[in-house]
C-alpha cells in the first residue's frame, strides 16, 4: 500500500520549545490529516486540511496542505508536557493511508 | 456524541485459535474501517466498508481474516487460525461520508489489543 513518510522519527524537545515535523507522500492527495495517539488509545484528530495551499490552526498547533499536494507539515508552539505522544499523518483520495508516526518527547 | 466502540480491548490466544473483534462505528457514519497497527508502526488499513458493501479489502490476509458489516452499522472482524505475527492492536474507525472518497476526517476507537502466544 501507499506510504507515507513522515520526520522526524523521534524528536525529545525541551519544555516551553516549538515542535515542527512533516509528512512526504510520491502521490497527491485530497485530504491531510494529524492524528496523536497516546499509549493505550486510539488515535485522536488534531488537525483537518481540505485545500492545497491552507494553514490551519487548533490551539498551539498549527498544519499546512503543500501546494503540491504532496506534503504537509504540523508546528507545535510552546509544548507543554501533555504533548507528549505519537503523531501521524494521514492522506486520503480514494483510500486513507498514514504515515509512519514521529514520537514526541517533552523534558519538564 | 458517542464515539466508536470496540470490544474486547484486551485478547490473549494460542496460536491456531480464533478471535472476533467487535466496533460500533459512530451513529450515522456510513464508512467503517478496520486497521492493524502494529506496535512502532502506523495503522495499516485491512478493510474499508460503505455501509455493508467492501470498497476496499486490498490488505485484508483473506487465507486467516475476515470482516462483515451486516445491516451497515456494527461490524465484526475475525481472524482464523491466528498466528504469532498477527498480534497487534486492531483499530476501527468511522466517517461521515460514504462513497470511495474519503474527504473527511475519520475517527478512532480505542482499539482491541491482540496477543498471540
Amino acid at each position: 500500500g501507499q506510504q507515507l513518510n513522515q520526520s522526524p522519527q523521534s524528536m525529545f524537545i525541551q519544555e516551553g520549545e516549538d515542535v515542527s515535523m512533516n509528512c512526504t507522500s510520491s502521490s497527491i492527495f485530497n485530504t491531510w490529516l494529524w492524528y496523536k495517539q497516546e499509549p493505550g488509545e486510539g488515535p485522536v484528530l488534531l488537525i483537518a486540511l481540505y485545500k492545497a495551499g491552507e494553514l490551519t490552526s487548533n490551539g498551539r498547533l498549527t498544519a499546512q496542505f503543500g501546494i503540491t499536494r504532496k506534503d504537509s507539515f504540523l508546528n507545535i508552539s510552546a509544548s507543554i508536557p501533555s504533548d507528549v505522544g505519537i503523531y501521524f499523518c494521514a492522506g486520503t483520495g480514494n483510500q486513507f493511508y498514514f504515515g509512519t508516526g514521529t514520537s514526541l518527547t517533552v523534558i519538564p | 456524541e458517542a464515539g466508536v466502540a470496540q470490544s474486547p480491548r484486551y485478547k490473549i490466544i494460542e496460536k491456531r485459535q480464533s478471535v472476533a473483534f467487535w466496533c460500533n462505528p459512530i451513529s450515522g457514519h456510513a464508512t467503517l474501517y478496520w486497521y492493524q497497527q502494529i506496535l512502532g508502526q502506523g495503522p495499516k488499513l485491512l478493510i474499508q466498508f460503505q455501509n455493508n458493501g467492501v470498497v476496499d479489502d486490498s490488505q485484508l490476509p483473506k487465507d486467516r481474516f475476515s470482516a462483515e458489516r451486516l445491516k451497515g452499522v456494527d461490524s465484526t472482524l475475525k481472524i482464523q487460525p491466528a498466528k504469532l505475527e498477527d498480534s497487534a492492536v486492531y483499530l476501527c474507525a468511522s466517517s461521515l461520508l460514504g462513497g470511495p472518497r474519503v474527504d473527511t476526517e475519520a475517527f478512532f476507537g480505542q482499539g482491541t489489543r491482540l496477543t498471540v502466544v
